[in-house]
């Protein structure tokens, strides 16, 4: 596709429940990043694949949040036994990547919006 | 570790203000910053970018200029419209990072008619 995509746009679950939240990245961007943006607050790091490198699992909050990434195609993040905190706007973005590069323009997916009750 | 610290909002200005968004940065290395804006009901784009010192980004009337000495990326803009309500986040990356981008908590821009 053109941009990066994201599935579904809203999801409303039960505490308790499991989720997956889906992103598309752009062909051929090796990189790839999710984000957690609550409402009215600024952009929190989650997780970052690059390539065929181990990913940086920094940013999980806790080990109910887990993500995985197909080659450098589609990936999926998992959060287990939800909680209310996790009701956010859960942001993908990819980049070119690789190694080399001065900059590292990332293109954001419009998200997917989580309401835990 | 690094961080990036920006001005909080929101702000608000008439249209035709001048606008200064404020943003500092610590680093350990040399990274590059940008600027990304989310326009409301809209997904994150960037906006300017600036990949080494004294380094000047620009785009839609906005200008940011990288500046070392003071670790700073303030955003500015000499004549705001209603189209830039918007909010702004500040935000840098670094290869000693693998490119992981630490973004600021962002700015809420209103502008008035």
């Amino acid at each position: 596709g053109a941009g990066v995509s994201q599935s579904p746009s809203n999801k409303v679950t039960e505490k308790g429940k499991d989720v997956e939240l889906r992103c598309d990245p752009i062909s051929g961007h090796t990189a790839l990043y999710w984000y957690r943006q609550r409402l009215g607050q600024g952009l929190e790091f989650l997780i970052y694949f690059q390539g065929n490198s181990a990913p940086d699992k920094s940013g999980l909050p806790s080990d109910r949040f887990s993500a995985e990434r197909t080659g450098e195609s589609v990936s999926t993040l998992t959060i287990q036994r939800t909680q209310q905190e996790d009701s956010a706007v859960y942001l993908c973005a990819s980049s070119v990547g690789g190694s080399g590069r001065s900059y590292n323009e990332q293109f954001f997916g419009p998200g997917t919006r989580l309401t835990v009750l | 570790g690094n961080s990036v610290t920006q001005m909080e909002g929101p702000v608000t200005l008439s249209e035709e203000a001048f606008l200064t968004i404020n943003c500092t940065y610590t680093a350990t290395g040399y990274p590059s910053l940008f600027w990304y804006v989310q326009y409301p009901g809209e997904g994150l784009q960037l906006l300017l970018k600036a990949t080494k010192a004294d380094d000047k980004g620009s785009n839609k009337g906005f200008e940011a200029t990288y500046r070392k000495e003071t670790t700073s990326f303030h955003l500015e803009k000499g004549s705001v419209q209603v189209s830039d309500s918007a909010v702004y986040f500040c935000a840098l990356s670094e290869v000693s990072g693998g490119f992981k981008t630490i973004f600021g908590a962002g700015t809420r821009l209103f502008v008035k008619a």
